[in-house]
């Protein structure tokens, strides 16, 4: 079967730093995203990680091992306004999107 | 300004009754997707249609129903055969393409009392 863990919840300060992680189990790869969703709307794309390495995006960084099975969304100068659900999610072999639970991130002042 | 929309933004009904939700892209998409998310889970597939006047079942595709007429349009119905039918439903859409970055309408949440 297909799998993806993430934590299910995960607590840091403002202006710190958190590392998010996920490792999944899938018939092939063709890429992995991460998204972002507040409570309550549409979840909104962060990054896309396809080949091994970091994707650095302003405070958001995305990091890929395909060996390892395994990625990890870094998020930098946490904001009150980064508290929201972090998705991941796999491109299979069929190209379908395969989705982990999600993160739910609780940032405190 | 492209996008997608999805309406009404909450929706009540009446257990066993049927109820259809709405999806339009102006993006010129070809894929169009259809997600139901429970609370503290992800996203899990309904239906998908990759091409106008075909589609095809996900993983819950049971008590759900799908048409594809048209390619802005992806209507999702809801019908009295889903067991437990509460919850967000989330329409999608990506240019069918390798690629496959989702776009997302904002979301309908439906409650069946």
């Amino acid at each position: 079967g297909q799998n993806i863990d993430q934590p299910t919840e995960m607590t840091a300060t403002e202006g710190a730093i958190v590392q998010i992680n996920c490792t999944y189990q899938t018939s092939g790869f063709n890429g992995l995203f991460w998204y972002q969703q507040h409570a309550g709307e549409a979840p909104t794309f962060l990054s896309y990680n396809v080949l091994d390495g970091l994707e650095e995006k302003g405070r958001f960084s995305s990091f890929l091992s395909r060996s390892k099975g395994y990625s990890y969304l870094l998020l930098k100068e946490l904001q009150m306004k980064d508290s929201a659900s972090y998705l991941c999610a796999v491109v299979d072999s069929n190209y379908q999107l395969i989705w982990g639970a999600g993160t739910k991130l609780i940032i405190k002042p | 300004d492209g996008g997608i929309t999805q309406s009404p933004k909450y929706l009540f009904r009446k257990e066993g009754q049927n109820v259809t939700l709405s999806c339009e892209q102006n993006l010129n998409h070809d894929a169009m997707y259809w997600y139901r998310q429970d609370p503290g889970q992800g996203l899990r597939l309904i239906y998908y249609s990759q091409i106008v006047n075909d589609f095809q079942k996900g993983d819950i595709a049971e008590g759900y129903s799908v048409s594809r007429e048209k390619k802005e349009s992806f209507p999702l119905t809801v019908t009295s055969a889903q067991k437990n039918p509460t919850a967000f439903y989330l329409c999608a859409s990506n240019p069918g393409e390798i690629y496959n970055e989702q776009f997302f309408g904002p979301g309908t949440r439906l409650t069946v009392l």
